[in-house]
């Protein structure tokens, strides 16, 4: 089956710009969660999608972030405006359903440089 | 809160070596444990989950509900075992269950 798909792969913008992440899961999937990893710690959740629901987004930055899942398949993460701290890899997963949240599925991930 | 602790950074052993990750976490209610590996240039995959008691690669985790730990052991470490691995934890209110990861450690088995 095909993995989780993401794109851009990398993304330099300066601060105050705005950035968009765009991942398609595996098909099926009705689970989808996006996470943030800063160099040298563990992915952070930042927002997880029941079909095109929000399940939890606790540690989402609302004032700068959002994300959208509209027709329960594909999924975009917003940034606006991006701050220096922003710089990290984000990720997208997905797992069939929230019962096995345990065995997500990772997209390549991309890389953010804000400068 | 959900904490997961990897206290090291970096374990370096030479082939054929025993391998132990440590983890540690922090959690009120009954958590499900697993271990995540990332290779080089590839993605993040599970390894192993407590639930299963198996093990995977040669690999296995023992949950010690007592100290809270869920260390990664293997008997003899081989090169094709380097790479990233993380401890995560899964809690959480019915339905919701994220996964809470460590800060990982890189594993590099030496020839």
């Amino acid at each position: 089956e095909a993995g989780v798909a993401q794109s851009p792969r990398y993304k330099i913008i300066e601060k105050r710009q705005s950035v968009a992440f765009w991942c398609n899961p595996i098909s099926g999937h009705a689970t989808l969660y996006w996470y943030q990893q800063i160099l040298g710690q563990g992915p952070k959740l930042l927002i997880q999608f029941q079909n095109n629901g929000v399940v939890d987004d606790s540690q989402l930055p609302k004032d700068r972030f959002s994300a959208e899942r509209l027709k329960g398949v594909d999924s975009t993460l917003k940034i606006q405006p991006a701050k220096l701290e922003d710089s990290a890899v984000y990720l997208c997963a997905s797992s069939l359903n929230r019962e096995s949240s345990y065995e997500q599925y990772f997209g390549p991930g991309t890389r953010l440089t804000v400068t | 809160a959900q904490r997961v602790t990897q206290p090291e950074k970096l374990l370096s052993v030479f082939k054929g070596a025993p391998v132990e990750l440590k983890c540690n976490y922090s959690y009120s209610g009954s958590p499900e444990l697993f271990w995540y590996v990332q290779y080089s240039r590839q993605r993040l995959q599970l390894l192993l989950r407590h639930i299963s008691r198996e093990s995977i690669k040669g690999f296995t985790a023992d949950l010690n509900k007592g100290e809270t730990s869920f260390h990664l052991k293997k008997p003899f470490a081989q090169e094709e075992d380097s790479a990233m691995y993380y401890c995560a934890l899964s809690g959480g209110a019915t339905g919701r269950r994220a996964l809470t990861f460590g800060s990982g450690t890189r594993l590099q088995v030496q020839p």
